[in-house]
């Protein structure tokens, strides 16, 4: 899946630094994200989820923030590895609406040396 | 080992000649849904099943198939494939609807129509 990454925006941060990426979402109805890291030639595959009764989540050496006020999902991965390379989507969905997930477009992550 | 499993990885064919893409999933999860991925729009939802028997279009379900027959499997059908197919595409399994569970993606199928 290299071509789908060509018209991503990119985040480079130095190894052992903290990555941030971005999203925004867009049904204020959706109360349950999730974020998936997609690297080349495989599947999405599931990071951390949230729910909406919460702000914060973390995991292993990544952290979600959710404000829904501006409707609005960041990860943080601490100490950004080359493994963390990777293209990496949020994803919305609405209880009730069968598991139903709207993606984002993602964002490529690039780890410099 | 837990996975989603689809056939072929990748495959190129000619417009108007029937193919079929195989997903399998091993977990004995009850929600299956198949997704094309397209530079630019992300992942968007063709079908998606929510048991046996039981299938749902999704966003962009024109020009495609599924069935659901078994539990374990949700191929995809593509009747008379056309160029504008020519796609990744990726199935995904969860174990449950309704609740807010995860997706478990394949690896993908990249599909060529000439």
């Amino acid at each position: 899946g290299e071509s789908v990454g060509l018209h991503l925006p990119t985040l480079s941060v130095q190894e052992g630094d903290n990555s941030i990426i971005n999203c925004a979402y867009s049904n204020s109805a959706s109360d349950y994200f999730i974020w998936y890291k997609q690297e080349s030639g495989k599947g999405p595959q599931f990071i951390i989820d949230i729910r909406s009764n919460m702000d914060k989540r973390q995991g292993q050496r990544v952290t979600v923030l959710l404000n829904k006020t501006v409707k609005h999902l960041s990860l943080q991965i601490a100490a950004t590895q080359p493994g963390d390379s990777a293209v990496y989507f949020c994803a919305e969905n609405m209880s009730g609406t069968a598991s139903k997930l709207t993606f984002g477009t993602g964002t490529r992550l690039q780890v410099t040396l | 080992e837990a996975q989603v499993t689809q056939n072929p990885r990748y495959l190129i064919t000619v417009t108007g000649k029937k193919l079929t893409v195989t997903c399998s999933q091993n977990m004995n999860h009850e929600y299956m849904s198949w997704y094309r991925q397209d530079p630019g729009l992300g992942l968007r939802q063709i079908y998606y099943s929510m048991n046996v028997e039981v299938t749902d279009k999704g966003d962009v379900p024109e020009g495609y198939k599924v069935s659901r027959k078994e539990k374990r499997n949700f191929p995809l059908i593509l009747e008379s494939p056309s160029p504008n197919q020519t796609s990744l595409y990726f199935c995904a399994s969860s174990p449950a609807t309704g609740l807010n569970q995860p997706q478990h993606f394949g690896d993908g199928t990249r599909l060529s129509i000439l």
